[in-house]
């Protein structure tokens, strides 16, 4: 069965760090990955897909990258802002079958 | 504006009641999906649907039914049978078949007490 962990459950730092989330699956074989951010009591932001035959996607600030042998995913986070507290989620869908599977979630706060 | 809807945001019921959350889209997407979000916990699939008058069951079914009549709406009723209902729930869609990006709407927090 396929389990999904990110590290840490939460952070805080101040603006202008560079920052990593991290995100483990115990199944190697995923078709995709996708990284979510969420802020509080609102739905789901799509950030990055990464498609398993892909290692890294980047939008503006945000850099993820895909181990598809170590069961690994990282989101870099560039010069890191307030506005970038949320909780951000990775999933994985295995195989064709559409089924996103989630970890619990990183909860990020930046301070000024 | 092209997106998911969710309605209502806030929804309160009492224990025993069937409660219909609706879903709309206007991204014309084939696939549609229902999930669960409980604190501290990842999201779960309750049901999702890849093509009208077709949908399957996620891993949490129970105590949930839904139908999917148009491409562009997928409610969910969660049923009396539903041992434990206050949640957030939230709707999401993508193209066709196969693993592409999913979409999410707001989401709807039901409280049954």
């Amino acid at each position: 069965k396929q389990e999904v962990t990110q590290i840490p459950a939460a952070l805080s730092v101040p603006e202008g760090e560079n920052l990593v989330l991290n995100c483990s699956f115990t199944d190697s074989a995923i078709y995709n990955l996708q990284w979510f951010r969420q802020d509080p009591g609102k739905g789901l932001t799509s950030l990055l897909l990464i498609q398993s035959s892909q290692r890294e996607q980047t939008s503006g600030r945000l850099n993820a990258s895909l181990d598809k042998s170590s069961g690994r995913s990282t989101l870099y986070i560039a010069a890191s802002q307030p506005g970038d507290s949320a909780t951000y989620l990775c999933a994985v869908i295995i195989g064709r079958t559409d089924k996103l599977i989630f970890g619990t979630g990183t909860r990020l706060q930046v301070f000024p | 504006d092209g997106g998911i809807t969710q309605s209502p945001k806030y929804l309160f019921r009492k224990e025993g009641q069937n409660v219909t959350l609706s879903c709309e889209q206007n991204l014309n997407h084939d696939a549609m999906y229902w999930y669960r979000q409980d604190p501290g916990q990842g999201l779960r699939l309750i049901y999702y649907s890849q093509i009208v008058n077709d949908f399957q069951k996620g891993d949490i079914a129970e105590g949930y039914s839904v139908s999917r009549e148009k491409k562009e709406s997928f409610p969910l009723t969660v049923t009396s049978a539903q041992k434990n209902p206050t949640a957030f729930y939230l709707c999401a869609s993508s193209w066709g078949q196969g693993p592409y990006e999913q979409y999410f709407g707001p989401g709807t927090r039901l409280t049954v007490t």
